[in-house]
């Protein structure tokens, strides 16, 4: 299976603040159709996962735009420009590219 | 708007079994693969099993093959997994998700708890 490497683990930030996570796969990403199934994901405290940034680079309708993607075959990462309160949460990446699907272990984003 | 209600959670013996189904609205079900995902209590996500749009074509994680069956009934929007042998190691919320390499929407989870 690819192994997803997400660092830091725990990210502390201060309000305004940005962030900015790294994930790491033991493999190229790059499909066949020349797509890069690189997803990222928030769990705020309690709550199902959202897709906050789907093939590196797309945020979702709705994700605000201080959240955004970057990266290429196998260094991706997500940066957050200033850090708000609603923020707070469990971050992970995900590829879709090989069978099966694998997450990372999950950055928390917690407030200074 | 597009929903995810999962239903059949519940606390089991292990070696039991146990039938969880996920309800769709809001999007054409028969459009999408549809997968399971879980996340034991505290830890990551890990991905479970994936079925085509059709039904045909299913997938399993290693962890579950064998003990695990996934199917859907397009004429009822509505995705089952069905658990059998659990173990202690398959204590976990559940989540149904829609699509498989782009997997978007996420349902709010049932727990399975497999303990004596």
């Amino acid at each position: 299976d690819v192994v997803m490497t997400q660092s830091p683990l725990s990210l502390p930030v201060t309000l305004g603040q940005p962030a900015s996570i790294s994930c790491r796969s033991s493999q190229s990403l790059v499909y066949s159709d020349g797509n890069t199934y690189l997803n990222w994901f928030q769990q705020r405290p309690g709550q199902s996962p959202r897709r906050l940034i789907y093939k590196v680079s797309n945020r979702d309708s709705g994700v605000p735009d201080r959240f955004s993607g970057s990266g290429s075959g196998t260094d991706f990462t997500l940066k957050i420009s200033r850090v708000e309160a609603e923020d707070v949460g469990i971050y992970y990446c995900m590829q879709g590219t090989h069978w099966p699907g694998t997450f990372g272990q999950g950055t928390k984003v917690e407030i200074k | 708007e597009v929903q995810l209600l999962e239903s059949g959670g519940g606390l089991v013996q292990p070696g039991g079994s146990l039938r969880l189904s996920c309800v769709a609205s809001g999007f054409t079900f028969s459009s999408y693969a549809m997968s399971w995902v879980r996340q034991a209590p505290g830890k990551g996500l890990e991905w479970v099993s994936v079925v085509g749009t059709s039904g045909a074509s299913t997938y399993y994680a290693d962890s579950v093959k064998g003990r695990f069956t996934i199917s859907r009934d397009n004429s009822k929007n509505t995705l089952y997994l069905q658990m059998s042998s659990l173990r202690a190691e398959d204590t976990a919320v559940y989540y149904c998700a829609r699509g498989l390499v782009l997997i978007d929407y996420w349902g709010q989870g049932t727990l399975v708890t497999v303990s004596s």
